[in-house]
């Protein structure tokens, strides 16, 4: 089992839908949780940090919940520009450093 | 501004030879990291330093080779015993400490002549 999973995708939507990205991770001692959003031939960009009480910044919640070791992203009203991939970030801290553990992306499209 | 600089943007590499990626932050911070990227596919780690003078081998360490100096810089070498080299490479780095946010260079792209 993959330490950090993403839906598979792509995920076409039109313009204006909401739109939700799920992620589970297997390591119970994960201590942070991120969303980042990569686009085509560019580096990642930190889109949210998540937090277990959920977070919201505009148009995009982000949810935890660390019984069922999920997280969750929502997009709404969703514009061209969000097209990108969206990648789950766990990060655990261990005796050797900070361990940051990627999920291989979800990638968006929203067509016009 | 403060942040992570990559270089070059774009790598050709023959066969048999060794080239060497750069990357060097000004944000202080004392954790940095080399990322591969295949088409397609997640990040995947190569290599990770916490402080100067020691790093860490990642999940795909076989074929590189790092130093760290100081604090700034971390170059990565891909050696001709990696034998398919072709990639998007991502440089990172993040201060100690939870929560860890980590930042990312532009990326070099490397290919195979």
């Amino acid at each position: 089992r993959k330490e950090v999973e993403q839906d598979p995708g792509p995920f076409n939507v039109p313009e204006g839908a909401t739109v939700a990205f799920n992620c589970t991770y297997s390591n119970s001692a994960s201590q942070s949780f991120f969303w980042y959003r990569q686009d085509c031939r560019k580096e990642p960009k930190l889109l949210m940090s998540v937090y277990s009480s959920g977070n919201e910044d505009g148009r995009f919640t982000a949810q935890l919940n660390r019984a069922s070791q999920y997280i969750s992203l929502l997009i709404r009203d969703s514009k061209l520009s969000d097209s990108a991939t969206y990648l789950c970030v766990v990060n655990m801290e261990g005796p050797d450093g900070q361990n940051f553990v990627f999920g291989p992306g979800t990638r968006l499209s929203v067509l016009p | 501004d403060g942040g992570i600089t990559q270089s070059p943007k774009y790598l050709f590499r023959k066969e048999g030879q060794n080239v060497t990626l750069s990357c060097e932050q000004n944000l202080n911070h004392d954790a940095m990291y080399w990322y591969r990227q295949d088409p397609g596919q997640g990040l995947r780690l190569i290599y990770y330093s916490q402080i100067v003078n020691d790093f860490q081998k990642g999940d795909i360490a076989e074929g590189y080779s790092v130093s760290r100096e100081k604090k700034e810089s971390f170059p990565l070498t891909v050696t001709s015993a990696q034998k398919n080299p072709t990639a998007f490479y991502l440089c990172a780095s993040s201060m100690g400490g939870l929560p860890g946010k980590l930042f990312f260079g532009s990326g070099t792209q490397l290919s195979v002549l």
